[in-house]
């Protein structure tokens, strides 16, 4: 249903790390930047990581993006309660010719 | 510091045109980029289109045929309008400014409008 696959949840307990995984192909992920966007429930998303690992203004060093092929990966370290939230990632296809979105990963802290 | 706040009605009869309109404050939206992005209850961000600072649009091929998106820049606000709207375009509307023109750098968004196509 989404060209990008996330998955739908994760968890972990205060202070811990989270890994939240983005998989595509080569027309979206593999050749196009990545960002990474966190809803907390009834708001609208905001804007975590672009160009695949930039961290936008604000955003704490404890979010990191990488990407590997046709892969991207969001990392949460220091989890807190606050981070509660829906995690989306994007990227431009280039075949589709248009912005494409993940299904979202809720992250729970335990 | 840059806000943006969709306006609209929030019922629209199936078959009739969904118009949304976002105000900009804090920059000219002469100066960027800007999108529409919407989001199904309970479902994922689906991306609409994309307004570059250049004048150009470019639409998400699914909508393509039923969406219109321009500026307005006397008012300073960017609109959308959707034709033929059905219940499947039923979702919370948002507009963003696409920094420095990249199509993924998405801030800010708007709080986002809740639009129903009911009859």
């Amino acid at each position: 249903q989404f060209v990008l696959t996330q998955p739908p949840s994760v968890s972990a307990a205060p202070g811990e790390k989270v890994t939240i995984s983005c998989s595509g192909r080569f027309s979206n992920i593999g050749n196009n930047y990545v960002s990474w966007f966190q809803q907390l429930p009834g708001t609208a998303p905001r804007l975590l990581i672009y160009d695949n690992n930039k961290r936008h203004s604000g955003i704490p060093d404890r979010f990191s993006g990488s990407k590997s092929g046709t892969s991207a990966t969001l990392d949460i370290s220091g989890l807190q309660t606050a981070d509660e939230a829906d995690f989306y990632c994007g990227a431009w296809d280039s075949t589709l010719n248009a912005v494409v979105f993940g299904g979202g990963t809720k992250l729970t802290v335990l | 510091q840059v806000q943006l706040l969709e306006s609209g009605p929030g019922l629209v009869k199936p078959s009739e045109t969904l118009s949304l309109s976002c105000n900009v404050s804090g920059v000219s939206i002469s100066g960027d980029s800007w999108s529409w992005i919407r989001q199904s209850p309970g479902k994922g961000l689906e991306w609409i289109g994309y307004l570059y600072y250049t004048g150009s649009i470019n639409y998400n091929p699914s909508l393509k045929a039923r969406a219109t998106i321009s500026a307005d820049k006397s008012q300073n606000q960017f609109s959308l309008t959707l034709r033929s709207v059905t219940a499947v375009d039923s979702a919370v509307y948002y507009c963003a400014r696409a920094l420095r023109g990249q199509l993924l750098r998405l801030d800010p968004w708007g709080q986002g409008t809740l639009v129903t196509v009911s009859s």
